[in-house]
């Protein structure tokens, strides 16, 4: 099974500030990796698949990338909504389809 | 626009089965390339693929708990199923249905999720 773990469990930033998330596969994943942001009491929503690409309707302050073992998911500019929960998730052994542990984007 | 929406009992006595139905909207189930799925999240905590079905009724499950669970798809009615055999506290969770695109790998929508909660 493929073990994806995420970095920095927390991350404390204010508005405007540039967000780095970091995801790291314990065996190549190749680029089959997407990110997720998830609210309170809500579904998690897709933001990007395939390491890089954005899901429809996801602005375009948030981009991916990486391949293999190390991925980052990048917010250019945080918006007061793009506080939340984020993980990652791999397809590439399977099963089991996996996801990391989650980073929480919170409000400095 | 796809929707999803989980339905099924919140409460499961332990040892019982946990049995959920999501119905899907918007989009033919038998739509080709999609896998439909099932996720949880334990209480706070992360999320879990438990498993995904074909619309021809080929599914794959998460080998942590496949020999628990039955996966099945109802095209009549544009809706699957998921049924969890023999469940203990440690099955407490939301339980999310999803649409897996591209073969399955990615996950887009989800429904909303239904927390259910096994205990006497």
């Amino acid at each position: 099974e493929i073990v994806l773990t995420q970095s920095p469990g927390t991350l404390s930033l204010s508005p405007g500030e540039r967000a780095t998330l970091s995801c790291r596969a314990s065996q190549s994943v190749k680029t089959f990796l997407a990110w997720y942001q998830q609210k309170p009491g809500q579904a998690p929503r897709l933001l990007i698949y395939d390491a890089s690409n954005r899901a429809t309707g996801i602005p375009a302050r948030f981009s991916g990338s990486g391949s293999g073992t190390d991925f980052t998911l990048t917010i250019s500019r945080l918006e007061p909504e793009d506080f939340a929960l984020y993980y990652c998730q791999q397809r590439s052994d399977w099963p089991p389809i996996t996801f990391g542990q989650g980073t929480r984007l919170e409000i400095k | 626009q796809v929707r999803l929406q989980e339905s099924g009992p919140r409460l499961v006595k332990p040892s019982q089965t946990l049995s959920l139905i999501c119905s899907v909207s918007g989009d033919s189930i038998t739509r080709g390339g999609d896998y439909w799925t099932w996720i949880r999240q334990l209480p706070g905590k992360g999320l879990e693929w438990i498993g995904h079905i074909y619309y021809s009724g080929t599914s794959h499950s998460n080998p942590s708990l496949q020999s628990r669970t039955t996966l099945s798809v109802d095209t009549s009615k544009n809706q699957f199923s998921l049924k969890l055999r023999s469940v203990t506290a440690a099955d407490t969770a939301v339980y999310f249905c999803a649409r897996g695109f591209a073969g399955g790998r990615w996950f887009d929508p989800w429904g909303q999720g239904t927390l259910v909660t096994v205990s006497s």
